[in-house]
């Protein structure tokens, strides 16, 4: 059965870096055949997809455009785990940050159980 | 503004059925699978459907999927007051090469 872990704070200062991480259970990170990917979801915006990234005899990352400049996404084999860096955050940054495994057209089947990140002096 | 256009809300009484539309285009929808979503307050959104109309083990077949040209469709019959939540389509965008999801339908069981 496979589970994700979320880790991280849940209290980020603005012009800072939020940072979260998954921890993968029952799967690898560095699976040839599924991807790994950040969601956020605001009242305001509801779900976001945020970016993924996968394992093809290569490490690729897709983001979204509204973030691109400020996000990266970093698999970790050694903990099998993969992780968010968002940069120069904003109180518009302030969700709940979920991670997921698939694609999602195809579906991402297993997420983690979130975590409320406030963006906050 | 979301790539993918879905109504805001929708309701209808226990034991009816819903729908729920998924609007975009070529660049996505119309070349892509498509996903739905169920999203309870305090919890992890839910897989509901996959590859446009398959649905994940233990999803009942209450829940069902179509596509057609740039629009889908989530049905739900029988609907039950634990139905009610929100929910999303998600796809890929071939043109922004990202994910993209609906800004979510609110369904209320009256």
């Amino acid at each position: 059965q496979v589970q994700l872990q979320q880790s991280g704070p849940g209290l980020v200062k603005p012009s800072q870096t939020l940072s979260l991480t998954c921890a993968i259970s029952g799967d690898s990170v560095s699976t040839n055949s599924g991807a790994w990917n950040w969601i956020r979801q605001s009242p305001s915006r509801g779900l976001e997809w945020l970016g993924r990234t996968h394992y093809r005899s290569k490490w690729y990352n897709d983001y979204a455009v509204s973030v691109k400049s400020r996000i990266t996404i970093n698999p970790d084999t050694s903990k099998n785990q993969f992780s968010l860096q968002l940069n120069s955050v904003t109180p518009e940054d302030t969700a709940v940050y979920y991670c997921a495994r698939g694609f999602v057209d195809r579906g991402m089947d297993v997420w983690g159980q979130g975590t409320t990140v406030t963006v906050s002096s | 503004q979301s790539v993918l256009t879905q109504p805001p809300s929708v309701s209808a009484a226990p034991g009816q059925k819903v729908t729920i539309s998924c609007s975009g285009s070529s660049s996505n929808i119309g070349n892509k699978y498509v996903s739905w979503y169920q999203h309870l307050p305090g919890t992890a959104p839910k897989l509901l459907i996959y590859d446009n109309n398959k649905r994940p083990s233990g999803i009942p077949d209450r829940f069902s999927g179509s596509k057609s040209g740039t629009s889908a469709t989530l049905g739900i019959t029988g609907l039950q007051t634990g139905d009610e939540a929100d929910y999303y389509c998600g796809t890929w965008d071939s043109s922004l090469s990202a994910g993209v999801f609906g800004g979510g339908t609110k369904l209320t069981v009256l």
